[in-house]
């Protein structure tokens, strides 16, 4: 069955340094979007992208974050200048359609700011 | 900004109990998420529902549109059903969804 992937699964980063998430959607879904889960909070959503731009984002993602599908497959979130508050299990999902279709996610990332 | 309650927040039963966890959201929606969170972090999509019922296995899921109310039922519980389920809704007219705090449940066998 075809599934969302992420790498890296972990990711250590000193506080100020960039970090770039990636995640493989599923190949047919044309829809993504990246989530934030903070350690013992509720899931957050960042943004949602289609046709190569940016549909909708939330309050959290800032100037400091970027999304890009850099070719035909992977979908990358980029953190351009690391806080220790980014410290977080960050999730990529796709869907077929937009928000009214099941959303598959990926098995998330961890990024520990140090 | 749509608001969702779930309850409760943590529930531990015995094997073969039949569950029920609830999620009430504040404004009109097109559609609602059921997803279930594993002790490891993954995340999995159980349902999306506009109307009515589901069925999948041992779960089902109910939302009533006009109570903006939705429940998910587990029968005949089992410890590998332990985790923490999550409902979660759009905003109204856009892509964000609004997730809820998770119900977090135990199944002893």
């Amino acid at each position: 069955e075809p599934e969302v992937t992420q790498t890296p699964s972990h990711q250590v980063t000193q506080m100020g340094q960039e970090v770039i998430l990636r995640c493989v959607p599923i190949s047919n879904h044309l829809y993504f979007y990246w989530y934030r889960q903070i350690l013992g909070q509720k899931v957050e959503f960042l943004v949602s992208f289609y046709n190569n731009e940016i549909s909708e984002k939330s309050e959290i993602f800032d100037d400091q974050f970027s999304v890009e599908r850099p070719d035909g497959s992977n979908f990358t979130l980029k953190i351009r200048s690391t806080k220790l508050e980014d410290s977080a299990m960050y999730f990529c999902a796709s869907s077929v359609i937009q928000n009214t279709d099941t959303q598959y996610f990926g098995p998330g990332t961890r990024l520990t700011v140090l | 900004k749509n608001e969702v309650e779930q309850s409760p927040q943590n529930l531990t039963a015995q094997e073969g109990e039949f569950i029920t966890i609830n999620c009430s959201y504040s404004v009109g929606i097109s559609a609602l998420h059921w997803l279930q969170q594993h002790p490891g972090g993954g995340i999995v999509s159980l349902f999306m529902l506009s109307s009515g019922k589901k069925k999948h296995g041992r779960l089902i899921a109910t939302i009533n549109i006009q109570e903006k109310h939705s429940s998910l039922h587990i029968t005949a519980s089992h410890p590998r059903d332990s985790a923490v389920y999550i409902c979660a809704v759009p905003n109204f007219g856009n892509e964000k969804l609004t997730f809820g705090t998770g119900t977090r449940l135990t199944i002893i066998p």
